[in-house]
């Protein structure tokens, strides 16, 4: 079974500090794993991926994650917030669990909050 | 650019009242996924196909809910009757399931959502 659990339901940054949303995983299996932003009243956006390439990935918009399996960890990382960044990040995970399975396990979502 | 459509956008309804939400994957995707989601619950997995047929619908209430995809380009999620408790943004992803290798590639492309309002 899989699991994924954001560390944080909230954070909060200023404008132009970095960014760093935590997320741990369960897996039986190799996984993949994805982080999703949700902006108000939107849906999701792929943000970036891994999947057992580099383990540290770059996103859009200046994201990028470590894939660090010793830690079972995939934090995303951004050097610099914007105020467009202002939204709910989701860290995904997905593995073959099981014949024909291909479902997501989404974390509860962290909301990021930048203040100007 | 290939998008995951989904219609309508905003629905209204009474209680008791049939609703019918519509997807229409990226051309070529070999997965459909209905996803509900809540500011209680977050976000649920319903339902997914794969080639047009039920993998697992386990997460979905069989006594209302139902969801099909009569074609390659058409998915639907029907709700009859309806609930208040159903009041919920509703998504739809699609994606391209492969195995290259050792790799597993299963990246979902998300709808904008029908967000539903039953009163």
């Amino acid at each position: 079974a899989q699991s994924v659990t954001q560390l944080d339901s909230h954070v909060s940054v200023s404008e132009g500090t970095p960014v760093l949303l935590r997320c741990n995983y369960s897996s039986s299996y190799s996984p993949s794993l994805f982080w999703y932003v949700q902006h108000p009243n939107k849906g999701l956006q792929l943000l970036l991926k891994y999947t057992s390439a580099a383990t540290l990935v770059k996103g859009i918009n200046g994201f990028e994650a470590e894939f660090k399996k010793s830690e079972t960890s995939f934090h995303l990382t951004k050097p610099s917030a914007h105020m467009s960044d202002a939204a709910e990040y989701f860290c995904v995970v997905s593995d073959l669990a099981g014949a024909g399975s291909y479902q997501l396990t989404f974390g509860k979502g962290t909301k990021l909050s930048v203040i100007p | 650019d290939a998008r995951v459509t989904q219609t309508p956008r905003h629905k209204v309804t009474e209680m008791g009242q049939e609703v019918t939400m519509r997807c229409q994957p990226i051309l070529g995707h070999n997965t459909v996924f209905w996803y509900r989601q809540t500011m209680m619950q977050g976000l649920e997995l319903l339902a997914y196909f794969r080639n047009r047929a039920p993998l697992d619908d386990s997460g979905m209430p069989k006594d209302r809910f139902s969801a099909e995809m009569p074609d390659a380009t058409l998915a639907t999620l029907k709700i009859q009757p309806s609930e208040p408790r159903d009041s919920a943004v509703y998504f739809c992803a699609s994606g391209l399931v492969q195995l290259a290798g050792a790799n597993f590639y299963n990246e979902q492309f998300f709808g904008p959502g029908t967000r539903l309002t039953v009163l």
